[in-house]
């Protein structure tokens, strides 16, 4: 089965820079790279997806990147701000099978970014 | 707003007891999962359903069941709970393949502990 690694898993940074987390996968045919935030206390909600056929994406001040040779894919958070700490999840998945829905999970970054 | 919840939302339990944790769900969707999060582990896929005729194991399902009920009610039992099932459970749905996002929606969360 697929198998994902996530690095760091705590990540500090001032205001203002940027962060970056990392995640590598196993199976090839994975195609559908989510990431999710996880507040404290609260429950995880994704912030941006990729798939396979696009090598990076941006919302704002999120991107991802996606090295499929390679096989990892990346987070990049620019100018950070108080409210981008939280704990984020990288995944991994098939798209467009029957277990295209089910996802594997890094093990987590915790993100925190001082005054 | 349609949303996941979860009941109940803390619970402490002695070891061999029986316990179903339980979520619903009002976004019409048809995929439900059950992960455990543990520090450090990431969240981990207990079981999935794609729809109420569907179970599916997950990575980690020894010592729990489920119970598809109904499209929107996915239930997770302990049958004989035991000290290294202390955990925080999430509920998740997502919606159906064709067509649509792969985006999992997440419930609050069951924080048990048991001794």
């Amino acid at each position: 089965g697929e198998n994902v690694e996530q690095h760091p898993s705590t990540l500090s940074v001032q205001e203002g820079d940027s962060a970056v987390i990392k995640c590598t996968y196993s199976d090839s045919a994975s195609n559908y790279f989510p990431w999710y935030k996880q507040e404290l206390g609260k429950r995880p909600q994704l912030i941006i997806d990729i798939r396979s056929n696009v090598g990076e994406k941006k919302d704002q001040r999120i991107a991802v990147t996606l090295n499929k040779t390679a096989k990892h894919f990346s987070l990049h958070i620019t100018e950070t701000q108080p409210e981008d700490s939280a704990v984020y999840f990288c995944a991994a998945s098939r798209f467009g099978t029957g277990t295209a829905s089910k996802l594997t999970f890094g093990t987590g970054t915790r993100l925190q970014v001082t005054l | 707003d349609a949303d996941v919840t979860q009941t109940p939302r803390n619970r402490i339990t002695k070891t061999g007891k029986r316990i179903m944790l339980e979520c619903s769900q009002t976004k019409g969707h048809d995929r439900m999962y059950w992960y455990r999060q543990d520090p450090g582990l990431g969240l981990r896929l207990i079981y999935y359903s794609f729809d109420v005729k569907d179970i599916n194991k997950g990575e980690i399902s020894d010592g729990y069941s489920v119970s598809r009920q109904a499209q929107a009610k996915f239930s997770l039992s302990l049958e004989s709970a035991i000290p290294n099932q202390t955990a925080l459970y999430f509920c998740a749905t997502s919606g159906p393949r064709t067509g649509g996002s792969y985006e999992q929606y997440f419930g609050p969360g069951t924080r048990l502990t048991v001794t």
